[in-house]
């Protein structure tokens, strides 16, 4: 069984560019977590999209968004990217929304010069 | 206070002994925990959920838990040097169903041959 995939592996931007990452959950899962691993702040929780739509997301101002598609599948938008927007960028996905547990991907490392 | 906090370490442990890995939490309502490992470079792997009080052993792993003193463990008998890794203690705080996850920093623990 395939894991959790993301895309593109790698990504240098500039400050104020716009980014978009995307993610593909483990078949048959349906919610999809975003988090952010920036260095010595730890993983950071983004966003969470069950079923098409955003169930929650974490302390992180407006211009990160994101959406889930008719296929389970995700995207990630950054705006007006900030040096301190550098990070592992990692998604997640549970079997339904009544699990708990959460399967990584390989996660997208961006940054922003 | 901090929601979840681990000992940053590192933590050295020779090869073939216990390695005890702790993590305290803050959310008095909390439901789920969870360890993953992260190798340098790599994402999270879940090792470890453990819902209700007690132990949860598989494999060399065992995860404790006691909700009263917000407390959760992570033990590994026979530590061989491929489990030199940062491990990450995550908390689902109260509230039903699914949703982010808070984590702690990590332990970086090593393993000694």
């Amino acid at each position: 069984e395939a894991g959790v995939t993301q895309s593109p592996t790698h990504l240098i931007k500039t400050r104020g560019q716009q980014v978009t990452l995307r993610c593909s959950p483990i078949s048959g899962h349906t919610s999809v977590y975003w988090y952010q691993q920036a260095l010595g702040l730890g993983l950071q929780f983004l966003l969470w999209y069950d079923e098409g739509e955003e169930r929650n997301r974490g302390n992180f101002p407006p211009r990160f968004s994101g959406r889930q598609f008719p296929n389970y599948s995700s995207e990630l938008n950054v705006n007006a990217l900030e040096l301190e927007d550098s990070a592992l960028y990692l998604c997640a996905s549970s079997l339904y929304r009544g699990t708990d547990e959460q399967y990584f991907g390989p996660g997208t490392r961006l940054t922003v010069t | 206070q901090k929601e979840v906090e681990q000992n940053s370490g590192p933590l050295s442990v020779p090869e073939g002994a216990i390695a005890s890995l702790n993590c305290t939490y803050s959310d008095r309502g909390s439901q789920s925990f969870f360890w993953y490992r992260q190798y340098s470079g790599k994402s999270p792997e879940l090792i470890m959920s453990i819902y209700s009080n007690g132990d949860k052993e598989d494999g060399r792993f065992t995860a404790q838990l006691n909700k009263a003193s917000q407390y959760v463990s992570l033990l590994i008998r026979d530590s061989q040097p491929s489990d030199s890794a940062t491990y990450l203690c995550a908390v689902k705080k109260s509230g039903g169903g699914a949703d982010g996850l808070t984590f702690g920093k990590g332990t970086h623990l090593i393993i000694q041959p």
